[in-house]
């Protein structure tokens, strides 16, 4: 397996317009996570699925994002409109199971918004 | 309120000397600890889970340490090498929090030849 893909790898947007991330899980794993990470805060969750079914989305910052998964292989993430302060590295990570398992991690999208 | 403390400044140290690195935590219970290593531009790369009833464990020339009384890990990497430089993340799953992996800061590390 090519291990989770993220795409794009890097993003450069203004203000206010529409950013989609997109992940591809690890075949057969039923969990999916995305995270973001700032120098300021660290690797946050954002929000996870089980089995494409949101679990917890606590950690959305606001309204203006949200995720889908609508099949076992594809995720997105959506900042819609988004701002400056969204710049970031956003990973999306699989596992095969829930607590006590290892995360596998994508190679981030480096989001950057002027 | 709940803490993951990593050593906040960068750990420099000599090739073939052991690193070790702390993590910290405060008000939360955690059920496991992972480690994980962050390379620049990378995603993070999964490297030891130790369970809360396990003191230790080992894996090649990492060990990791896991003491529930202190609420802490430590992260002892021996004989290290240039190629160990990286930001080293622990993280850790509580039952009380859905069992979220919740990541501490990161500590860098940088092993001089």
């Amino acid at each position: 397996d090519a291990g989770v893909i993220q795409s794009p790898r890097h993003e450069v947007t203004e203000m206010g317009q529409e950013v989609t991330l997109r992940c591809k899980p690890i075949s057969g794993h039923d969990y999916l996570f995305w995270y973001r990470q700032t120098m300021m805060r660290g690797l946050e969750l954002l929000i996870y699925f089980n089995n494409n079914v949101p679990i917890d989305d606590s950690g959305m910052p606001e309204d203006r994002f949200s995720a889908k998964m609508p099949n076992a292989s594809f995720s997105t993430l959506k900042i819609q409109p988004s701002e400056p302060r969204d710049s970031a590295v956003y990973f999306c990570a699989s596992s095969l199971g829930w607590m006590g398992t290892e995360a596998f991690f994508g190679q981030g999208t480096r989001l950057t918004v002027v | 309120s709940q803490k993951i403390e990593q050593n906040s400044e960068a750990l420099n140290i000599q090739e073939g000397k052991t690193a070790t690195l702390t993590c910290n935590y405060t008000n939360y219970s955690p059920a496991y600890l992972q480690w994980y290593r962050q390379d620049p531009g990378r995603g993070p790369v999964f490297l030891l889970l130790i369970r809360e009833n396990e003191k230790e464990k080992r894996k090649e020339r990492l060990k990791v340490t896991f003491d529930t009384t202190l609420k802490q890990s430590l992260f002892h990497i021996t004989a290290s090498q240039p190629a160990d430089s990286a930001t080293y993340l622990c993280a850790l799953e509580a039952n009380n929090q859905g069992g979220k992996l919740i990541f501490g800061q990161g500590t860098e590390l940088s092993v001089k030849p």
